[in-house]
């Protein structure tokens, strides 16, 4: 399996809900990611666990929280989003190795109403 | 801090054509240099890789070479096809955990 699956595809919320984006991969990486790329734009860094453990997060809003149950999960939970957190979501799977190179998932579209 | 640089967009070609993106980088240290590949409605692919000086990356026909000292990793395709249409990212990694893009190039190849 060299496949980083993410559900849904394709989500629509309103700013008052809460909703979680899921990311799974089985390649025994022990680095995953979250992303956010807009139109046109390369993707932004969001969070990164190594291990299992939170070892980056780029000054993201608390709007955004990310959870990774075990070494195959990563979950980024939303809640209270604004129309300009409308994007594509990126999941990412690595060693934790600058050599390594990512493989990233189909990504979520993301629209906040 | 680390950066990547681009050639800027968009690029079209003729099938059949020779392909050059160039992408230069500063960054401490000795980075890893990749290229990634993202079609429409898709996710970013990994292309390919050089993890250090005059390494050659290699895939699918696309070639890059890193070139430590021009500081520069272009991507070359000798004959391009209507499929390669897509958006090349250039990229670098020189920690663990986190690497840094370019803006991408948009290529479109006409039959």
């Amino acid at each position: 399996d060299t496949e980083v699956t993410q559900t849904p595809k394709h989500l629509v919320m309103g700013m008052t809900n809460k909703k979680s984006l899921k990311c799974e991969q089985h390649m025994g990486h022990r680095a995953m990611y979250w992303y956010k790329q807009k139109a046109k734009k390369p993707p932004e860094l969001m969070f990164v666990y190594s291990y299992e453990k939170l070892s980056i997060n780029e000054s993201v809003p608390s709007r955004f929280s990310p959870e990774c149950p075990n070494s195959s999960l990563l979950n980024l939970h939303l809640h209270a989003l604004q129309p300009e957190d409308s994007a594509l979501y990126l999941c990412a799977s690595s060693q934790p190795d600058r050599n390594y190179g990512y493989t990233f998932g189909s990504g979520t579209r993301l629209t906040v109403v | 801090g680390n950066s990547v640089t681009q050639m800027e967009g968009p690029v079209t070609l003729s099938e059949e054509a020779f392909l050059t993106i160039n992408c230069t980088y500063t960054a401490t240290g000795y980075p890893s240099l990749f290229w990634y590949v993202q079609y429409p409605g898709e996710g970013l692919q990994l292309l390919l890789k050089a993890t250090k000086a005059d390494d050659k990356g290699s895939n699918k026909g696309f070639e890059a070479t890193y070139r430590k000292e021009t500081t520069s990793f272009h991507l070359e395709k000798g004959s391009v096809q209507v499929s390669d249409s897509a958006v090349y990212f250039c990229a670098l990694s020189s920690n663990a955990g986190k690497s840094t893009f370019g803006d991408g190039t948009t290529l479109t190849v006409k039959p």
